[in-house]
């Protein structure tokens, strides 16, 4: 089954523990992204990979890194969580420009209190 | 700076009825327009596209409409369906300008009222 999956779906952390959330895609799909979405704002980008080894800044990268070592993973890196990076995260992934139609993981739930 | 807009947060409607979504955008050189529809608890899905150089596409029970001199897109659901409830997201993309990125809007939260 063509999918995109994140792990994990909720974590709970404590501000400036790093954590990693993963994401990887089985569709053989070039472009993948990560965005967060917070009540009032929608869905805004924080890196997007254009492919493997190419990463770039969205709207919103500051305190995220990313990596894209293989062509099916994408993982979001927060190396030292602060409180305003609760939020809703999803991975997505699509072929060539993001302007084709992305496919969305389940999403992470992330808490840093 | 919200370049795509959504100034509906919710909207209830009764089934059998139609269901219109809008969405306004500031960036004129946005040429790809989108919706996407969420469940809760579930990512975002592909629901129906249209390119600047058309005013409508259609697709079943979904409609979208884009005029351009207005800056606007709209979302038409005929009839609507208890199904159809989810939050639904309006994005869009400056292709022919090289701007690879989907801009979304704030969303609405659709609810049909059975």
């Amino acid at each position: 089954e063509a999918q995109v999956t994140q792990n994990p779906r909720y974590l709970i952390t404590v501000t400036g523990k790093k954590l990693t959330v993963t994401c990887s895609q089985n569709m053989n799909h070039e472009y993948m992204s990560w965005y967060r979405q917070d009540p009032g704002l929608g869905l805004r980008q924080i890196y997007y990979s254009m492919n493997v080894e190419v990463t770039d800044k969205g709207d919103v990268p500051e305190g995220y890194k990313v990596s894209r070592k293989e062509k099916r993973n994408f993982p979001l890196i927060l190396e030292s969580p602060s409180p305003n990076q609760t939020s809703l995260y999803f991975c997505a992934s699509s072929f060539g420009q993001s302007n084709e139609k992305l496919f969305f993981g389940s999403g992470t739930q992330l808490s840093v209190l | 700076d919200q370049q795509v807009k959504q100034n509906s947060p919710s909207l209830s409607v009764q089934e059998g009825r139609i269901s219109i979504l809008n969405c306004d955008y500031t960036n004129s050189m946005f040429d790809y327009f989108l919706w996407y529809k969420k469940y809760p608890a579930e990512g975002p899905t592909f629901l129906i596209s249209i390119s600047s150089i058309k005013d409508k596409n259609e697709d079943g029970r979904f409609t979208v409409f884009l005029n351009k001199s207005a800056k606007h897109l709209s979302l038409h659901i005929v009839p609507s369906q208890p199904g159809d409830s989810a939050v639904y997201f309006c994005a869009a993309s400056a292709i022919n300008f090289g701007n690879e990125k989907l801009t979304f809007g704030t969303g609405t939260r659709l609810t049909i009222i059975p």
